[in-house]
């Protein structure tokens, strides 16, 4: 299995604040045919399905806000949010695709300081 | 639109199979390269992905519990079913069926999630 390790497990931040959020993998998730990196990130909401932000490690997904960004490649990401707003207290996971049997991590719990 | 509904029991006890069914819409098997996922999540932890049925009825399954799981389909219903057998207390979490698409020779991760249904697994 290829593990996915973010950190931290959870953090508060102020509102307006900037937010990093990072991610480790096992192995590279760089597929070189392509240049792509099979890695996603996804916001979480109490009693909601995740909902896709990031895939190819920086493509934000349709209707995301440009707060949200996603950075990194080969075996180690990040998610930025600029500006921290209200809205985005949520647990956080990154996921790799890059094998069908994907992988999360453990999620990071992000609150307001 | 795409939507995908997961539904079975709430409850089963230890040892019982539990089966459930994801029924979507919006995309067709016979006309998308697509795949449908399993997805659970115990309350309060991370995700952890299953199984996958994909448009040409290849499957695959988390290695841990591949002797556990069975994903099949019926196309003509919009229906993929999830079978895990002997259920056990730590089997509890909220079941996610999810939609992955390709395009060209990329495929994209899990863009649309049904809402979950909850599976307590209790005497």
């Amino acid at each position: 299995d290829i593990v996915m390790t973010q950190s931290p497990d959870s953090l508060a931040v102020s509102l307006g604040e900037r937010v990093t959020i990072n991610c480790k993998s096992s192995q590279s998730l760089l597929f070189s045919s392509n240049s792509k990196n099979y890695v996603a990130w996804y916001q979480q909401k109490p009693g909601q399905p995740p909902k896709l932000l990031i895939y190819w490690a920086s493509i934000r997904e349709s209707g995301v806000p440009d707060r949200f960004t996603g950075s990194g490649s080969g075996t180690e990401f990040s998610l930025t949010i600029s500006s921290l707003q209200a809205e985005d207290v949520a647990v956080y996971f990154c996921q790799q695709y890059y094998v069908t049997a994907n992988t999360f991590g453990q999620g990071t719990r992000l609150e307001i300081k | 639109q795409i939507t995908l509904k997961e539904s079975g029991p709430s409850l089963v006890k230890p040892t019982q199979t539990l089966t459930l069914t994801c029924t979507f819409s919006g995309f067709s098997f016979d006309t998308d390269e697509v795949i449908v996922g399993w997805i659970r999540q115990a309350p309060g932890k991370a995700l952890e992905w299953l199984a996958a049925i994909f448009w040409n009825d290849s499957k695959q399954y988390t290695p841990s519990l591949r002797s556990r799981l069975t994903i099949t389909r019926d196309a003509s219903r919009n229906q993929v079913f999830l079978t895990m057998t002997n259920m056990d207390h730590v089997d509890t979490a909220t079941y996610y069926c999810a939609h992955r698409r390709r395009r060209g020779d990329n495929w994209y991760p899990f863009d649309y999630w049904g809402q979950g249904t909850l599976v307590a697994v209790s005497p």
